[in-house]
Formats: C-alpha cells, sequence, structure tokens
C-alpha cells in the first residue's frame, strides 16, 4: 500500500525558512515523479512543484518559482520542498503525492498533508 | 501557463440525476487531462486520467470524454457518497494546473 507522510509544517514568521519533508513507503520510490500540492484554507487545489522519477526534470509554480526549491532523495524513499522568504499567501495544507509514470503528469496519490501557517 | 476554466463552480442535484461537469483549457493540450474527486477534509483521490481512463478501483457511473480544449466529466447516476468538490488538472505543460473546483451538492 502507498503511503506518503508528509512533516515539517508549523507556525513561521513571513520572510522566515521552513523545510517539508515527505516519506514514502509502498512502492519503488525511484520509479515514479513526485509532487507538492497545496491548498489554502477554504480555497481550491494548487500546484507548486514537481520532480521526476530522477530530478531530471523540475517544475515549479509561478507563485513559488524562486523562493522554493523541491528536491528527492531516492535512497532514502524521501521528499523535500525548502521554502524561503515565506509569505502570508503561502498558508496552506501542502500535500506530498505520488505521480504514476516516471515523468511529471498527475499526482496519482496523496498524503494526508501537512499545515503551514505564515503569519506574525 | 494553461488556464483551466470548470462550469459551473457548484452544482446541487438530486440522486439518481446525471451530472455533467465540463473543463475549457485555454490552448490545446490533447488528451493531458486529469479528473479529482475531493471530499470535504480528506485529500483528493484521481478519478480519471488522460481525459477518458477510469482510474483503477474507481466505480463506473464515473466517465470522462474530450480532447483540444474541451472536456467533461459525468456522474451517470448521482449517489449521496459522491458529494464533493471535483477538478479538473492539466498535464499538458509545465506548470500543472487545476481548475478553480466543481462543488457538488445534494439537492
Amino acid at each position: 500500500e502507498v503511503q506518503l507522510v508528509e512533516s515539517g509544517g508549523g507556525l513561521v514568521q513571513p520572510g522566515r525558512s521552513l523545510r517539508l519533508s515527505c516519506a514514502a513507503s509502498g512502492f519503488t520510490f525511484d520509479d515514479y515523479a513526485m509532487h507538492w500540492v497545496r491548498q489554502a484554507p477554504g480555497k481550491g487545489l494548487e500546484w507548486v512543484s514537481g520532480i521526476s522519477w530522477d530530478s531530471g526534470s523540475i517544475g515549479y509554480a509561478d507563485s513559488v518559482k524562486g523562493r522554493f526549491t523541491i528536491s528527492r532523495d531516492n535512497a532514502k524513499n524521501s521528499l523535500y520542498l525548502q521554502m524561503n522568504s515565506l509569505r502570508t499567501e503561502d498558508t496552506a495544507l501542502y500535500y506530498c503525492a505520488k505521480d504514476s509514470r516516471i515523468g511529471i503528469t498527475m499526482p496519482q496519490h496523496w498524503g494526508q498533508g501537512t499545515l503551514v501557517t505564515v503569519s506574525s | 501557463d494553461i488556464q483551466m476554466t470548470q462550469s459551473p463552480s457548484s452544482l446541487s442535484a438530486s440522486v439518481g440525476d446525471r451530472v455533467t461537469i465540463t473543463c475549457q483549457a485555454s490552448q490545446d493540450i490533447s488528451n493531458y487531462l486529469n479528473w479529482y474527486q475531493q471530499k470535504p477534509g480528506k485529500a483528493p483521490k484521481l478519478l480519471i486520467y488522460d481525459a477518458s481512463n477510469l482510474q483503477t478501483g474507481v466505480p463506473s457511473g464515473f466517465s470522462g470524454s474530450g480532447s483540444g480544449t474541451d472536456f467533461t466529466f459525468t456522474i451517470s447516476s448521482l449517489q449521496p457518497e459522491d458529494i464533493a468538490t471535483y477538478y479538473c488538472q492539466q498535464y499538458d505543460n509545465l506548470p500543472l494546473t487545476f481548475g478553480q473546483g466543481t462543488k457538488l451538492e445534494i439537492k
């Protein structure tokens, strides 16, 4: 069974940094692309970033480009999101998701999310 | 970026009704279109990929169609457990983008 467990969320002041982690199990991690998708309170889904199986292809939403960095460690079955220069509008539930393919196409399986609150 | 426009934004229907949601892309995305269901307080679930392919384990009452810029998602006979918000998502180009969602309620 695919399991994705996010961690690292919390309350942070604007302008500060936070690093999210996602521990994956139940599948061969380096056979699939991975994603971060967020959902602000009461709002819709926003794709944040994705990374291909070998980190050769990476993409970001315009809203986070230059501030967030996605990475993965296939030896540790882990996905990360380094978030710098955080803004109040980054407040959201952040989901880690597994793609169905090696390239960045579709979040197929999702974790339960970790909440990030950016506030002074 | 490719913009995805869903309609309607909300929909109220009766149990047993046929329900249709549309999604329009701002440019041709071939069939690179997926549909998700999100129930309150839960993570989203992939229902349909590549416009018309049912994800394993998803009931056959759900279906999708379309290509190019215009896509349709259909529930053949609405059930109480189908109450959720539904999203389309394109993967023709990065960044991936979602529609704004359609909130489905029981009348």
